[in-house]
């Protein structure tokens, strides 16, 4: 099955700087990718999502881009602010026909 | 909340006691998951629905058991079988199986613990 691996598992940046989370994945079928966001005691949320046919996606300070070759995807966070603290989830999974198989998680600290 | 519910938000469980999670979603999802969340181990999938009356098991279903049979609802049974069941429960729902991929809509989870 699916095996989604992600680093750094702590990351810790300065306000103003940019945070990058990569992850690989082991499936060559899998063609979604999401990444959530976890606040401390809360629900994790979806903050954007790539699919296969696409190399990079943007929104706002938020960018994720693709390399089907390499299989690995990354989360870029320009401009951090302390509300980006957070733990960010990145998974994986066949369009709509397996469940996302998530990686471990990474702790951002934003350092204001 | 969100369009989809978990309760109790905070559970004991006694050694040896069958304890259920609930999980009711307004969403009209076809789709509905459980997932165990454990420090520094990711959400871990413990079972999934597609559809009313049928599941799957995840990777980590020993020890766990559910039902579907609303729409609705997709109820967690954590039985005395699970040797390790103190961790931090996640119940989410997708709208459509197989007919692409979507984002989960999680609930706010219940944290079960051992005593």
């Amino acid at each position: 099955g699916e095996n989604v691996e992600q680093h750094p598992s702590t990351l810790s940046v300065q306000e103003g700087d940019s945070a990058v989370i990569k992850c690989t994945y082991s499936d060559s079928a899998s063609n979604y990718f999401p990444w959530y966001k976890q606040e401390l005691g809360k629900r994790p949320q979806l903050i954007i999502d790539i699919r296969s046919n696409v190399g990079e996606k943007k929104d706002q300070r938020i960018a994720v881009t693709l390399n089907k070759t390499a299989k690995h995807f990354s989360l870029h966070i320009t401009e951090t602010q302390p509300e980006d603290s957070a733990v960010y989830f990145c998974a994986a999974s066949i369009s709509g026909n397996t469940p996302l198989v998530f990686g471990k998680g990474t702790r951002l600290s934003v350092i204001a | 909340d969100g369009g989809i519910t978990q309760s109790p938000k905070y559970l004991f469980r006694k050694e040896g006691q069958n304890v259920t999670l609930s999980c009711e979603q307004n969403l009209n999802h076809d789709a509905m998951y459980w997932y165990r969340q454990d420090p520094g181990q990711g959400l871990r999938l413990i079972y999934y629905s597609q559809i009313v009356n049928d599941f799957q098991k995840g990777d980590i279903a020993e020890g766990y058991s559910v039902s579907r049979e609303k729409k609705e609802s997709f109820p967690l049974t954590v039985t005395s079988a699970q040797k390790n069941p103190t961790a931090f429960y996640l119940c989410a729902s997708s709208p459509e199986w197989g007919q692409g991929a979507h984002g989960y809509t999680f609930g706010s989870g219940t944290r079960l613990t051992v005593v």
